[in-house]
Protein backbone atom coordinates (compact mmCIF):
# COMPACT_ATOMS: atom_id res chain seq x y z
CA UNK A 1 0.00 0.00 0.00
CA UNK A 2 1.27 3.24 -0.78
CA UNK A 3 2.01 5.75 2.00
CA UNK A 4 1.39 9.53 3.37
CA UNK A 5 3.59 11.85 1.28
CA UNK A 6 3.94 15.49 1.56
CA UNK A 7 5.65 17.33 -0.59
CA UNK A 8 7.39 19.91 0.08
CA UNK A 9 10.05 18.34 2.50
CA UNK A 10 11.34 21.46 3.58
CA UNK A 11 10.18 25.44 2.57
CA UNK A 12 11.31 28.43 3.43
CA UNK A 13 9.03 31.72 3.38
CA UNK A 14 9.76 35.35 4.34
CA UNK A 15 6.57 37.13 6.96
CA UNK A 16 3.36 37.90 5.25
CA UNK A 17 3.99 35.36 1.68
CA UNK A 18 1.49 32.57 1.66
CA UNK A 19 2.40 28.90 1.39
CA UNK A 20 0.78 25.95 0.00
CA UNK A 21 1.31 22.63 1.34
CA UNK A 22 0.56 19.10 -0.37
CA UNK A 23 -0.77 15.88 0.65
CA UNK A 24 -1.48 12.36 -1.10
CA UNK A 25 -3.77 10.21 1.28
CA UNK A 26 -2.62 6.59 1.81
CA UNK A 27 -4.42 4.50 -0.56
CA UNK A 28 -8.25 3.00 0.60
CA UNK A 29 -8.41 6.32 2.54
CA UNK A 30 -11.07 9.41 2.49
CA UNK A 31 -10.47 11.24 5.44
CA UNK A 32 -7.35 13.98 5.61
CA UNK A 33 -6.23 16.18 8.77
CA UNK A 34 -3.33 18.79 9.00
CA UNK A 35 -1.33 19.50 12.52
CA UNK A 36 0.90 21.71 13.13
CA UNK A 37 4.06 20.66 15.37
CA UNK A 38 5.94 23.35 16.97
CA UNK A 39 9.29 22.03 18.43
CA UNK A 40 9.28 20.49 21.44
CA UNK A 41 5.17 20.41 21.30
CA UNK A 42 2.87 17.67 19.90
CA UNK A 43 1.25 17.87 17.36
CA UNK A 44 -1.90 20.64 17.19
CA UNK A 45 -5.19 19.65 15.10
CA UNK A 46 -5.41 22.68 12.28
CA UNK A 47 -8.73 20.60 10.33
CA UNK A 48 -10.10 17.61 8.92
CA UNK A 49 -11.22 17.33 5.62
CA UNK A 50 -13.85 14.23 4.61
CA UNK A 51 -15.75 14.10 1.27
CA UNK A 52 -14.31 17.41 -0.03
CA UNK A 53 -15.65 19.72 3.41
CA UNK A 54 -13.71 20.60 6.33
CA UNK A 55 -15.01 18.90 9.01
CA UNK A 56 -14.16 19.51 12.33
CA UNK A 57 -11.40 22.81 13.06
CA UNK A 58 -8.96 23.19 15.57
CA UNK A 59 -8.26 26.87 17.45
CA UNK A 60 -6.68 28.47 14.21
CA UNK A 61 -7.37 31.46 12.50
CA UNK A 62 -8.96 31.90 8.92
CA UNK A 63 -5.68 32.44 7.39
CA UNK A 64 -5.21 28.59 7.52
CA UNK A 65 -7.59 27.01 5.07
CA UNK A 66 -7.70 24.02 3.07
CA UNK A 67 -8.78 21.60 0.44
CA UNK A 68 -9.63 17.90 -0.55
CA UNK A 69 -9.52 16.90 -4.15
CA UNK A 70 -11.81 13.86 -5.30
CA UNK A 71 -8.78 11.52 -5.00
CA UNK A 72 -8.63 12.20 -1.53
CA UNK A 73 -5.53 14.06 -1.59
CA UNK A 74 -5.00 17.97 0.01
CA UNK A 75 -3.60 20.96 0.53
CA UNK A 76 -2.97 23.51 3.17
CA UNK A 77 -3.06 26.91 2.56
CA UNK A 78 -1.16 29.62 5.14
CA UNK A 79 -1.77 33.20 4.35
CA UNK A 80 0.34 36.20 5.57
CA UNK A 81 2.55 33.90 7.67
CA UNK A 82 3.82 34.89 10.43
CA UNK A 83 7.02 34.24 12.39
CA UNK A 84 5.18 31.56 14.68
CA UNK A 85 3.76 29.65 11.70
CA UNK A 86 7.15 28.30 11.34
CA UNK A 87 6.92 24.47 12.55
CA UNK A 88 6.42 21.11 11.13
CA UNK A 89 3.35 20.16 9.45
CA UNK A 90 2.01 16.43 9.27
CA UNK A 91 -0.75 15.44 7.09
CA UNK A 92 -2.47 12.37 8.64
CA UNK A 93 -5.00 9.97 6.42
CA UNK A 94 -7.42 7.91 7.84
CA UNK A 95 -10.67 5.90 6.81
CA UNK A 96 -14.20 6.87 7.55
CA UNK A 97 -16.56 3.91 7.05
CA UNK A 98 -20.14 4.91 6.65
CA UNK A 99 -21.36 2.21 9.60
CA UNK A 100 -18.55 3.01 12.27
CA UNK A 101 -19.14 6.41 14.77
CA UNK A 102 -15.21 6.70 14.24
CA UNK A 103 -12.20 6.45 11.68
CA UNK A 104 -9.41 4.81 11.86
CA UNK A 105 -5.92 5.06 13.30
CA UNK A 106 -3.86 8.01 11.82
CA UNK A 107 -1.26 7.45 9.26
CA UNK A 108 0.83 10.07 9.36
CA UNK A 109 3.37 11.73 6.47
CA UNK A 110 6.96 13.11 7.16
CA UNK A 111 6.02 16.31 7.31
CA UNK A 112 7.06 19.56 5.63
CA UNK A 113 9.15 21.77 7.64
CA UNK A 114 8.39 25.44 7.27
CA UNK A 115 10.74 28.21 8.45
CA UNK A 116 9.51 31.55 8.46
CA UNK A 117 12.29 34.37 8.48
CA UNK B 1 -13.20 19.79 25.60
CA UNK B 2 -10.39 16.94 25.16
CA UNK B 3 -6.66 17.51 26.54
CA UNK B 4 -4.16 14.98 27.37
CA UNK B 5 -1.31 15.56 29.49
CA UNK B 6 2.46 12.80 29.70
CA UNK B 7 3.92 14.13 33.08
CA UNK B 8 7.50 13.09 31.75
CA UNK B 9 9.29 14.94 29.37
CA UNK B 10 11.84 12.26 29.62
CA UNK B 11 12.50 7.97 30.84
CA UNK B 12 15.63 6.26 31.24
CA UNK B 13 16.03 3.10 31.26
CA UNK B 14 18.16 0.18 30.99
CA UNK B 15 18.07 -2.47 27.67
CA UNK B 16 16.41 -5.44 29.63
CA UNK B 17 14.19 -3.95 31.46
CA UNK B 18 10.56 -3.19 31.54
CA UNK B 19 9.42 0.44 30.34
CA UNK B 20 6.56 2.49 31.07
CA UNK B 21 5.65 5.73 29.59
CA UNK B 22 3.11 7.71 31.91
CA UNK B 23 -0.47 9.25 30.00
CA UNK B 24 -3.38 10.44 31.58
CA UNK B 25 -6.47 12.19 29.36
CA UNK B 26 -9.69 14.39 29.63
CA UNK B 27 -12.40 14.10 27.75
CA UNK B 28 -16.30 14.50 28.15
CA UNK B 29 -17.56 11.45 26.84
CA UNK B 30 -16.12 7.64 25.85
CA UNK B 31 -12.38 7.81 24.87
CA UNK B 32 -10.84 6.39 21.98
CA UNK B 33 -7.12 6.22 23.18
CA UNK B 34 -4.09 5.98 20.95
CA UNK B 35 -0.05 6.05 20.86
CA UNK B 36 1.98 6.65 18.35
CA UNK B 37 5.96 7.06 18.00
CA UNK B 38 8.19 9.90 16.13
CA UNK B 39 11.62 9.09 14.77
CA UNK B 40 13.56 11.93 14.22
CA UNK B 41 12.68 13.93 11.10
CA UNK B 42 9.75 11.49 10.60
CA UNK B 43 5.96 11.98 10.93
CA UNK B 44 4.52 9.65 13.61
CA UNK B 45 3.76 6.25 13.22
CA UNK B 46 0.45 4.43 14.96
CA UNK B 47 1.61 2.04 17.75
CA UNK B 48 -1.75 0.89 19.16
CA UNK B 49 -5.44 2.06 20.00
CA UNK B 50 -8.24 1.67 22.67
CA UNK B 51 -11.76 2.24 22.32
CA UNK B 52 -13.67 -0.41 24.01
CA UNK B 53 -13.22 -4.19 25.42
CA UNK B 54 -10.11 -5.66 27.47
CA UNK B 55 -8.16 -2.94 29.25
CA UNK B 56 -4.96 -3.97 28.48
CA UNK B 57 -4.02 -3.62 24.53
CA UNK B 58 -1.96 -4.79 22.69
CA UNK B 59 -0.20 -3.08 20.07
CA UNK B 60 3.24 -3.24 17.29
CA UNK B 61 6.96 -3.72 18.98
CA UNK B 62 5.70 -5.50 21.86
CA UNK B 63 4.54 -2.59 23.52
CA UNK B 64 0.94 -2.86 25.25
CA UNK B 65 -0.92 -0.07 27.36
CA UNK B 66 -3.42 0.03 30.24
CA UNK B 67 -6.28 1.40 30.00
CA UNK B 68 -7.83 2.74 33.79
CA UNK B 69 -10.87 4.40 33.68
CA UNK B 70 -11.16 5.60 37.24
CA UNK B 71 -7.66 7.51 36.90
CA UNK B 72 -7.96 8.27 33.37
CA UNK B 73 -4.80 6.73 31.92
CA UNK B 74 -3.35 4.74 29.30
CA UNK B 75 0.27 4.31 30.09
CA UNK B 76 2.08 2.75 27.62
CA UNK B 77 4.27 -0.42 28.52
CA UNK B 78 6.54 -2.67 27.35
CA UNK B 79 8.40 -5.83 29.50
CA UNK B 80 11.80 -5.40 27.94
CA UNK B 81 13.54 -2.82 26.20
CA UNK B 82 15.13 -2.28 23.80
CA UNK B 83 17.77 0.38 22.42
CA UNK B 84 16.04 0.38 19.14
CA UNK B 85 12.78 1.67 21.29
CA UNK B 86 14.60 4.76 22.33
CA UNK B 87 12.49 7.39 20.29
CA UNK B 88 9.11 10.15 21.14
CA UNK B 89 6.02 9.28 21.99
CA UNK B 90 3.14 10.76 22.03
CA UNK B 91 -0.14 9.51 23.42
CA UNK B 92 -3.29 10.92 21.87
CA UNK B 93 -7.20 10.87 22.72
CA UNK B 94 -10.10 11.26 20.54
CA UNK B 95 -14.10 11.75 22.00
CA UNK B 96 -16.40 8.86 20.50
CA UNK B 97 -19.31 10.48 20.10
CA UNK B 98 -22.87 10.09 18.76
CA UNK B 99 -23.09 13.27 17.76
CA UNK B 100 -20.21 13.88 15.38
CA UNK B 101 -17.50 12.08 13.14
CA UNK B 102 -15.48 14.70 13.43
CA UNK B 103 -11.75 12.92 13.99
CA UNK B 104 -10.39 15.96 16.08
CA UNK B 105 -7.31 13.80 18.03
CA UNK B 106 -5.84 15.87 20.71
CA UNK B 107 -1.95 15.00 21.61
CA UNK B 108 0.12 15.26 24.72
CA UNK B 109 3.79 17.32 24.32
CA UNK B 110 5.17 13.70 24.12
CA UNK B 111 7.91 11.67 26.18
CA UNK B 112 11.32 11.18 25.38
CA UNK B 113 12.38 7.25 25.61
CA UNK B 114 16.16 6.98 26.05
CA UNK B 115 16.80 3.00 26.24
CA UNK B 116 20.54 2.83 27.06
CA UNK B 117 22.77 -0.22 26.89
Amino acid sequence: ETGVTQSPTHLIKTRGQQVTLRCSSQSGHNTVSWYQQALGQGPQFIFQYYREEENGRGNFPPRFSGLQFPNYSSELNVNALELDDSALYLCASSLRERTSRVDSPLHFGNGTRLTVT
Amino acid sequence: AQSVAQPEDQVNVAEGNPLTVKCTYSVSGNPYLFWYVQYPNRGLQFLLKYITGDNLVKGSYGFEAEFNKSQTSFHLKKPSALVSDSALYFCAVREVSSNTNAGKSTFGDGTTLTVKP
